[in-house]
């Protein structure tokens, strides 16, 4: 089973501060999910990468195969980016279910 | 804008009572996943079904649950006896065809209390 580990567990920055969060994985995979749960626990899709860099407005998510590690970035941070980040992984082999890490908690503070 | 459905949103029950948790998936996606979330384990692959069939349920306690899907546009969760350690967030996500799932559509949660 693979192990999906994140970091940090809770980050608090300030408004306009670039953000880092860290996922890696035990076990090679097809792909890998970032997640948001807003504090409403409404779980949103912000990206599926498999290899490279994906960019979406303030947010960029890498991956690095060879490393089982992918970072999810977020620049020019805002309030309304306060939210749990969860990273998963799809593991292949025709399985399509996630495992998931146990998120990060982000608050960013005006 | 489509998007997944899921009833009841909250449920209150006794223990040993039966639960039915409902998904709408999005219409044309043919895969479906249910999820679990608890604050101690986070949030965890139940079962899923690909064009109604169940490819996954390694996840799901087999002697109390059971996932089905009727019909392409309805898929449930039935607990049966529930138990307090049932009580989470029940997520459906359904996820459209394809090579793979690009991207997972998640329904808004049932939130389940067994007392």
């Amino acid at each position: 089973k693979n192990e999906v580990e994140q970091s940090p567990q809770n980050l608090t920055a300030q408004e306009g501060e670039f953000i880092t969060i860290n996922c890696s994985y035990s076990v090679g995979i097809s792909a890998l999910h970032w997640l948001q749960q807003h504090p409403g626990g409404g779980i949103v899709s912000l990206f599926m990468l498999s290899s490279g860099k994906k960019k979406h407005g303030r947010l960029i998510a890498t991956i690095n195969i060879q490393e089982k590690h992918s970072s999810l970035h977020i620049t020019a941070s805002h309030p309304r980016d306060s939210a749990v980040y969860i990273c998963a992984v799809r593991s292949g082999g025709g399985a399509d279910g996630l495992t998931f890490g146990k998120g990060t908690h982000l608050i960013i503070q005006p | 804008d489509a998007r997944v459905t899921q009833t009841p949103r909250h449920k209150v029950t006794e223990m040993g009572q039966e639960v039915t948790m409902r998904c709408q998936p999005i219409l044309g996606h043919n895969t479906v996943f249910w999820y679990r979330q608890t604050m101690m384990q986070g949030l965890e692959l139940l079962a899923y079904f690909r064009n109604r069939a169940p490819l996954d349920d390694s996840g799901m306690p087999k002697d109390r649950f059971s996932a089905e899907m009727p019909d392409a546009t309805l898929a449930t969760l039935k607990i049966q006896p529930s138990e307090p350690r049932d009580s989470a967030v029940y997520f459906c996500a359904s996820g459209p065809p394809g090579q793979g799932v690009e991207t997972q559509y998640f329904g808004p949660g049932t939130r389940l209390l067994v007392l």
